[in-house]
């Protein structure tokens, strides 16, 4: 079964609003968690990497004020688009990392973000 | 810089076998990970290697040899569900994974 879950699956948002996305890990405590971005056909693009407890690591190009990420408990993390635009609908995975049998990287199965 | 090269789009018949292949350059390596990944849906886990040589695992196996920097994952006896992309990934020195851009599969009845 599912162990990482993502909230909600689908969202429709108008431009300049805020959406929030949630990630949780179900049957492990995620000590690392990372969001990416997926455009349509092309490869996934990392936005972030959350330890839990700290701030999250932002890679280049990714406006860390624009996409608020938060890791506030070792099975949940919140992706916040703020002030969403058109470009910005994209599909949204993210996918968790633990420790011992759960050191490999697990994914959501992720959120379809629109924009109009 | 680090780079994963693979083929952007393959086509096969059902039933029939299918390689793709995925070459790495990276600052270092810790494993390396195919994923399947359907339209709309996130990627899902196939297999990982980090020595050299064969898993098999049912009709999918994949290969890796560290010194080519060199991966493939192999389909047997296609289905028409194994049409999807497939994404070789890295996990490099730092344990990011680094991503190839996917080969789209097509697989014809």
């Amino acid at each position: 079964g599912a162990v990482v879950s993502q909230h909600p699956s689908r969202v429709i948002c108008k431009s300049g609003t805020s959406v929030k996305i949630e990630c949780r890990s179900l049957d492990f405590q995620a000590t690392t968690m990372f969001w990416y971005r997926q455009f349509p056909k092309q490869s996934l693009m990392l936005m972030a990497t959350s330890n839990e407890g700290s701030k999250a690591t932002y890679e280049q190009g990714v406006e860390k004020d624009k996409f608020l990420i938060n890791h506030a408990s070792l099975t949940l993390s919140t992706l916040t688009v703020t002030s969403a635009h058109p470009e910005d609908s994209s599909f949204y995975i993210c996918s968790a990392r633990g420790t011992g049998e759960w050191k490999e990287q697990y994914f959501g199965p992720g959120t379809r973000l629109t924009v109009t | 810089g680090q780079n994963i090269d693979q083929p952007t789009e393959m086509t096969a018949t059902e039933g029939a076998i299918v390689q793709i292949n995925c070459t790495y350059q990276t600052s270092g390596f810790n494993g390396l990970f195919w994923y399947q990944q359907h339209a709309g849906e996130a990627p899902t886990f196939l297999s990982y290697n980090v020595l050299d040589g064969l898993e098999e695992k049912g009709r999918f196996s994949s290969f890796l040899s560290r010194s080519k920097g060199y991966s493939y994952l192999l389909l047997k006896e296609l289905q028409m569900k194994d049409s999807a992309s497939y994404l070789c990934a890295v996990k490099d020195s730092n344990y990011q994974l680094i991503w190839g851009a996917g080969t789209k599969l097509i697989i014809k009845p």
